[in-house]
């Protein structure tokens, strides 16, 4: 069956480090993945695309790879700031199909 | 600056009743869509427009709800008879091009069906 994984449910880094997010899905061959940021009582805001044949994208502090072989996204905020902590959900599109699948989200805490 | 809309922020409803939600898309953007939210599901799509036409709605009750957009600045989603189970916050995104362009998010409608 289709699934869509994130590493887990939550992640507590000290400020100042690398947090690293893990995006895994099985039996989709998506496209585009995408990556968002929700806070709470609030909707997701959309962070990075990146496309099946990218290896890697960055904005800012912020970095995602895409692994077509592990079937597997990465998501990086480097010097990480207590602003950072929310939640953080990866999307993929259903291999060109109408489809749009979210994970279940991240949820990010990073203590000052 | 820009942004979708959504009304009623917020809607207590007894079992039942009809209940119908409201999404204004930011002007000039051509997709939709309605996702539905809650802890145990999380983000999940039900309904997908482009150029106000459905294109896919895999993912909606039919027999409860329905979806349209009855002009290119207003989306509508409607649950008749709502259940309990309906309990959740509703969102709606709208972008522009492709599907997978980024999507920007309303603030959502939390529905409680009591």
């Amino acid at each position: 069956s289709q699934k869509i994984e994130q590493n887990s449910e939550a992640l507590n880094i000290q400020e100042g480090k690398t947090a690293t997010l893990t995006c895994n899905y099985t039996n989709y061959s998506p496209a585009y993945l995408q990556w968002y940021r929700q806070d709470p009582g609030r909707g997701p805001v959309f962070l990075l695309l990146i496309r099946e044949n990218e290896k890697e994208k960055r904005k800012e502090r912020l970095k995602v790879t895409f692994d077509t072989t592990l079937k597997q996204s990465l998501f990086h905020i480097t010097a990480s700031q207590p602003a950072d902590s929310a939640t953080y959900l990866c999307a993929l599109d259903d291999n060109y199909g109408q489809n749009f699948v979210f994970g279940p989200g991240t949820r990010l805490s990073v203590l000052p | 600056d820009a942004r979708v809309t959504q009304t009623p922020r917020h809607k207590v409803t007894e079992m039942g009743q009809e209940v119908t939600m409201r999404c204004q898309p930011i002007l000039g953007h051509n997709t939709v869509f309605w996702y539905r939210q809650t802890m145990m599901q999380g983000l999940e799509l039900l309904a997908y427009f482009r150029n106000r036409a459905p294109l896919d709605d895999s993912g909606m009750p039919k027999d409860r709800f329905s979806a349209e957009m009855p002009d290119a600045t207003l989306a509508t989603l409607k649950i008749q008879p709502s259940e309990p189970r309906d309990s959740a916050v509703y969102f709606c995104a709208s972008g522009s091009g492709e599907h997978y362009n980024e999507q920007f998010f309303g603030p959502g409608t939390r529905l409680t069906v009591l």
